[in-house]
């Protein structure tokens, strides 16, 4: 089975501070993603990736920044911390379909990290 | 923009009953997939069926696809507690290359026991 892990599942942070959140995936996949969910609001995506060093702009980049130097690790960056950054932040991974960054593809995601910024 | 919208938002049955979830969406498509979500965990895929597909089983699962209508419908048969879950659709956007999915907001589903 696909597993996607991210580092942690509850983290606690303060305004202004620089935030890493890590997710790691065990199957190779070349795309990877990550996602906000708040409630009434639905699942966003922030950045995705097609491959190593490979990154685009979701629908919501603002305040992120994200590195892909391996091909199994995906990081999402808080550059300064804000307050309404707080959110459940979801990592999803997907193999590459019929054509680079096919959507044919399921994606899996990780159990997600709730963020709290104080 | 491209979006799913799930309908209802919330559903509230007795375990056995059948729960049926309903997805619009706005632009021509790809493939439509079907994801649920237990409390405070990721998505959980459930089932990819594609834009020259009208409907797919799996399981207690059954999804119909109407392009004309640009509208999907997930049907649970014989449900349990354990089924109690949110509950998305996601769409993939024909004219796009980018393989990006986009969610709806999500059917919350209570089974009662």
């Amino acid at each position: 089975d696909v597993k996607v892990t991210q580092s942690s599942r509850y983290l606690v942070k303060r305004t202004g501070e620089k935030v890493f959140l890590e997710c790691v995936q065990d199957m190779d996949h070349e795309n990877m993603f990550w996602y906000r969910q708040d409630p009434g609001l639905g699942l966003r995506l922030i950045y995705f990736s097609y491959d190593v060093k490979m990154k685009e702009k979701g629908d919501i980049p603002e305040g992120y920044s994200v590195s892909r130097e391996k091909k199994e690790r995906f990081s999402l960056i808080l550059e300064s911390a804000s307050t309404n950054q707080t959110s459940m932040y979801l990592c999803a991974s997907s193999p590459t379909g019929l054509f680079r960054g096919s959507g044919n593809q399921p994606q899996h995601f990780g159990d997600g990290t709730r963020l709290s910024i104080l | 923009s491209q979006q799913g919208e799930e309908d209802p938002q919330a559903l509230s049955i007795q375990e056995g009953e059948n729960a049926t979830m309903n997805c619009s969406y706005k632009t021509s498509i790809n493939n439509l997939q079907w994801y649920r979500q237990n409390s405070g965990r990721g998505l959980v895929h459930l089932i990819l069926i594609r834009s020259n597909e009208r409907e797919k089983h799996s399981g207690r699962l059954r999804v119909t696809l109407d392009t004309s209508k640009k509208s999907s419908s997930l049907l649970i048969t014989a449900s349990r507690a354990a089924d109690t879950a949110s509950y998305f659709c996601a769409t993939d956007a024909r004219s796009s290359n980018t393989g990006k999915l986009i969610f709806g907001q999500g059917t919350t589903l209570q089974v009662k026991p």
